[in-house]
């Protein structure tokens, strides 16, 4: 069964502060994985995404880690601002499906 | 990227009654699916909206209790009905996006409260 696990499951940081949120997945054939940006009150919004043959890729303040062997993926924020306050999913695509694998997501929370 | 309007964006029920839910996309597509996401819980997949067709539904939604209708390539609607405080939720409508289709891209979602 394709599972996505994320953690931590809720984060605290002050605002300028630094984070990582991790993702680990089990799905077969592997696609791509994507991460999302929940705010409050919308629908999920794709950030970056990660083939198999990409270890890096950033989007501003934001930067995606794949390692395929061990099947895991982080998201690093960088000077975090209030904005990035929202909570964060990891997506992972199987190949030849057009439904991917969703993660509980990481809450986060930055306080100024 | 794709423009997708769903509404109402909230909405607060009485138990037993129905809601309909809107999902409107400024272009054509093929498939259109339907999720829902409970608090603290992953989006969970209730069913693929066929155009012209039944919609196609995951394992523990039935079209009695959320029945969906696909009129045309741009537009869907799904219901929930007879509702009770377990279906508060976030509904959401999804298009597949992207070089291979395989980014989900969604609207904003439907906050649902049932009293």
């Amino acid at each position: 069964k394709n599972q996505v696990e994320q953690s931590p499951q809720s984060l605290i940081i002050l605002e300028g502060k630094n984070c990582t949120l991790q993702c680990n997945y089990t799905v077969s054939p592997f696609s791509n994985l994507r991460w999302y940006k929940q705010d409050t009150g919308r629908g999920p919004v794709s950030l970056t995404i990660m083939t198999f043959s990409e270890n890096t890729k950033s989007n501003g303040r934001y930067t995606a880690t794949l390692d395929a062997d061990t099947k895991q993926s982080s998201l690093h924020i960088t000077a975090s601002q209030l904005s990035d306050s929202a909570s964060y999913i990891c997506v992972v695509s199987a190949g030849g499906s057009y439904i991917p694998t969703f993660g509980r997501g990481t809450s986060l929370i930055v306080h100024p | 990227s794709a423009v997708i309007s769903q509404k109402p964006s909230r909405d607060i029920c009485q138990r037993g009654t129905s809601l309909t839910i809107q999902c409107q996309v400024d272009s054509q597509v093929t498939m259109m699916f339907w999720y829902r996401q409970q608090p603290g819980q992953s989006l969970t997949l209730i069913a693929t909206a066929n155009q012209g067709s039944e919609a196609t539904y995951e394992s523990g939604f039935v079209i009695d209790k959320f029945p969906i209708s696909r009129p045309n390539l741009t537009f869907s609607t799904l219901t929930v009905s007879n509702m009770s405080p377990e279906d508060s939720s976030i509904y959401l409508c999804s298009v597949p996006r992207g070089v291979d289709g395989t980014e989900a891209f969604f609207g904003q979602g439907t906050r649902l409260t049932v009293v």
